[in-house]
Parts: C-alpha cells; sequence; structure tokens
C-alpha cells in the first residue's frame, strides 16, 4: 500500500523568508510525486511533480521540490515566500505507471506580511 | 492548458433530491476522471474512477447505487448524488488526467442538503 505523510499541520513563514513544506511518502515500487496547492473553496492546482531525471524539481510560481529516495523524502521549497502563497498544500504519491493518487492531510501554509 | 472545469460550483437541495455535478476537461481527453470528495479541514477520499465508456471502479465503502458516475464521452463526467441527504453535503471535486498522466482537478463543487 501506498501513503503520504505531511507531519506539519501548519507551517509560518514571514514574507520574504524561504519556506519548506514537509512530505515523506511510502511505495513498494517507483514513486510518482506530486503537489498541489489549494486555496479557500477552490479545487486543488497542480504545482510540480517527480516521475525520474533529477531530483530537484521545479514547477509553477517558483516553487521546487526535491526527491530523496534514501529519506524517502520530497519537500516542497520555495527561495522566497509571498503573502499569495498562503494556502493549503497537498503532496500526493502513486506508484510507478498507473494507479490511484493517495494524498497527504494537507499543510497550511501561512505566510506573513 | 489543461483546464478543467465543474458545474455547478455551489448547489443546496432538499432531502431526497437527486443532483447531477458534470466535469469537463476543456482542452484535452481525459481518459480517465476520478471523484473526490474532500470535508473540512481534510484531505480528498477519492470515491470512484471512472474510464471513458466503462463502468466506474468505486472506492471500497462508496455505495454505487448512491453516486451513479457517467462518462460518455473523454470529455465529459457526470456524479449524481441520488437521493441526497444532509450527510452527503460535502465539496465535491473532480480530476481528470490523459493516459495515466498528471491529474487535473476542477475548482469543486459545493453541496448542501437541507
Amino acid at each position: 500500500a501506498q501513503s503520504v505523510a505531511q507531519p506539519e499541520d501548519q507551517v509560518n513563514v514571514a514574507e520574504g523568508n524561504p519556506l519548506t513544506v514537509k512530505c515523506t511518502y511510502s511505495v513498494s515500487g517507483n514513486p510518482y510525486l506530486f503537489w498541489y496547492v489549494q486555496y479557500p473553496n477552490r479545487g486543488l492546482q497542480f504545482l510540480l511533480k517527480y516521475i525520474t531525471g533529477d531530483n530537484l524539481v521545479k514547477g509553477s510560481y517558483g516553487f521546487e521540490a526535491e526527491f530523496n529516495k534514501s529519506q524517502t523524502s520530497f519537500h516542497l521549497k520555495k527561495p522566497s515566500a509571498l503573502v499569495s502563497d498562503s494556502a493549503l498544500y497537498f503532496c500526493a504519491v502513486r506508484e510507478g505507471g498507473y494507479s490511484t493518487l493517495t494524498f497527504g492531510k494537507g499543510t497550511m501554509l501561512l505566510v506573513s506580511p | 492548458g489543461a483546464v478543467v472545469s465543474q458545474h455547478p460550483s455551489r448547489v443546496i437541495c432538499k432531502s431526497g433530491t437527486s443532483v447531477k455535478i458534470e466535469c469537463r476537461s476543456l482542452d484535452f481527453q481525459a481518459t480517465t476522471m476520478f471523484w473526490y470528495r474532500q470535508f473540512p479541514k481534510q484531505s480528498l477520499m477519492l470515491m470512484a474512477t471512472s474510464n471513458e465508456g466503462s463502468k466506474a471502479t468505486y472506492e471500497q465503502g462508496v455505495e454505487k447505487d448512491k453516486f451513479l458516475i457517467n462518462h460518455a464521452s473523454l470529455t465529459l463526467s457526470t456524479l449524481t448524488v441520488t437521493s441526497a441527504h444532509p450527510e452527503d453535503s460535502s465539496f465535491y471535486i473532480c480530476s481528470a488526467a490523459y493516459k495515466g498522466e498528471t491529474q487535473y482537478f476542477g475548482p469543486g463543487t459545493r453541496l448542501l442538503v437541507l
């Protein structure tokens, strides 16, 4: 079975500071990893994904994530946070090929001015 | 690209009535569509997976006779909540994917059953 853990319910960061939202995963095969962002009363927006290749993946809105196989982690990062980045962030995993996505519980990011 | 729409965005209905929610992929053909349910401050719960032209596959614990899913074309899937009750009130989100690639999500439908 595949699973995702987002250990932080909420992350607080000041605008302009770097941010990290943590994610660890568990799959039996090769992981396909995703980050999505959800604004209030909206659906999920795709940010980035890791399928294969470079461990550092760059995505939308200046976000990036680093795949670490030994630590089974896929943390989301941004060098300089914006107030508009405040939202709910979901990490998701599926086993290679095609299978259903498993989502983490979500991490609320709050960026203060 | 990769835009998914849902209609309606919000619906209020009386207990016992049925509600249909549409999910459309606007600029790509979705071989697979997914329906999720999200409770307040919780993650997404997959309800069912539907492939165009075939019956939906429901997750354990999801009543297929209550949540009817139709995926009649490569750009449209519908979820019908039959005989809705207040406990069916939730945020329903669809997603669409082309040949197992990235899922793109719709904006969600807020259902309130009175």
